[in-house]
C-alpha cells in the first residue's frame, strides 16, 4: 500500500528566511501534486509533477520531483506572512489505482 | 468555468441518523472522488466514481456510500452515523485519471457534526 510522509509536521519561520518541506512516498509513481490548505478551507491546488526531475515555480514557492530518490519538496523562498497555512503533497501509485494518497500536511507558520 | 460545488457546507445530525452530501463536478470533469478529513486521521480516501461506475473504494465500512448520476453529479451517504463521523468530506473532480495530468480540484468541503 502506498504510504506518503511528510516533514516537518510542524514549521514556524521567520519572515525573509528559506525553508524546505519533503514528501516521501513508498511505491512507485510518477504523479504528485502539492496543495496548500487554509484553516477551515478547502484544497487549494499549487503544484502538478508529472516526471523525474520535474521542477515547477509560483512566486516564492518552488517544488521538484525526484521518482528514483521517490521525494518531493517545497521550498519557500524569502516567506511572508501570507504563506502560512498547511501543506499536503499526495500522490498517486503507478497501478492503476485512481486514488490520490495524502501525506500527513505541514503546518506552516511565519512570524513577522 | 465553475468550481466544484458542495452542498451543504454544513451538518449537525445525531447519532443514528443517516445523511446525504452532495458534489457537482468541474463542467467536462467526469471523475469524482470523496475525501474524509479529520485532525488525527488527516485525509482518507472514501471512493472514486467515473461514468457512472464505482472504481475505487478505500477501507470505510459499508455505512459510507456513494453513487454518480449521468451528469456526473455525485452523492454520498453515510447511514448509521457515529461520532466519529464527524469530519470535513471533500469531493475532488477530475479528468480521468490516466489522461495526462488528472489534476484533482476539491470543492468547498461539507462540514459535518455528529451530536
Amino acid at each position: 500500500e502506498l504510504k506518503v510522509e511528510q516533514n516537518p509536521l510542524f514549521l514556524s519561520m521567520q519572515e525573509g528566511k528559506n525553508y524546505t518541506i519533503y514528501c516521501n512516498y513508498s511505491t512507485t509513481s510518477d504523479r504528485l501534486y502539492w496543495y496548500r490548505q487554509d484553516p477551515g478551507k478547502s484544497l487549494e491546488s499549487l503544484f502538478v509533477l508529472l516526471s523525474n526531475g520535474a521542477v515547477k515555480q509560483e512566486g516564492r514557492l518552488m517544488a521538484s520531483l525526484d521518482t528514483k530518490a521517490r521525494l518531493s519538496t517545497l521550498h519557500i523562498t524569502a516567506a511572508v506572512h501570507d504563506l502560512s497555512a498547511t501543506y499536503f503533497c499526495a500522490v498517486y501509485d503507478n497501478f492503476g489505482n485512481e486514488k490520490l494518497t495524502f501525506g500527513t500536511g505541514t503546518r506552516l507558520t511565519i512570524i513577522p | 468555468k465553475a468550481g466544484v460545488t458542495q452542498t451543504p457546507r454544513y451538518l449537525i445530525k445525531t447519532r443514528g441518523q443517516q445523511v446525504t452530501l452532495s458534489c457537482s463536478p468541474i463542467s467536462g470533469h467526469r471523475s469524482v472522488s470523496w475525501y474524509q478529513q479529520t485532525p488525527g486521521q488527516g485525509l482518507q480516501f472514501l471512493f472514486e466514481y467515473f461514468s457512472e461506475t464505482q472504481r475505487n473504494k478505500g477501507n470505510f465500512p459499508g455505512r459510507f456510500s456513494g453513487r454518480q448520476f449521468s451528469n456526473s453529479r455525485s452523492e454520498m451517504n453515510v447511514s448509521t452515523l457515529e461520532l466519529g463521523d464527524s469530519a470535513l468530506y471533500l469531493c475532488a473532480s477530475s479528468l480521468e485519471v490516466g489522461q495526462g495530468a488528472a489534476e484533482a480540484f476539491f470543492g468547498q468541503g461539507t462540514r459535518l457534526t455528529v451530536v
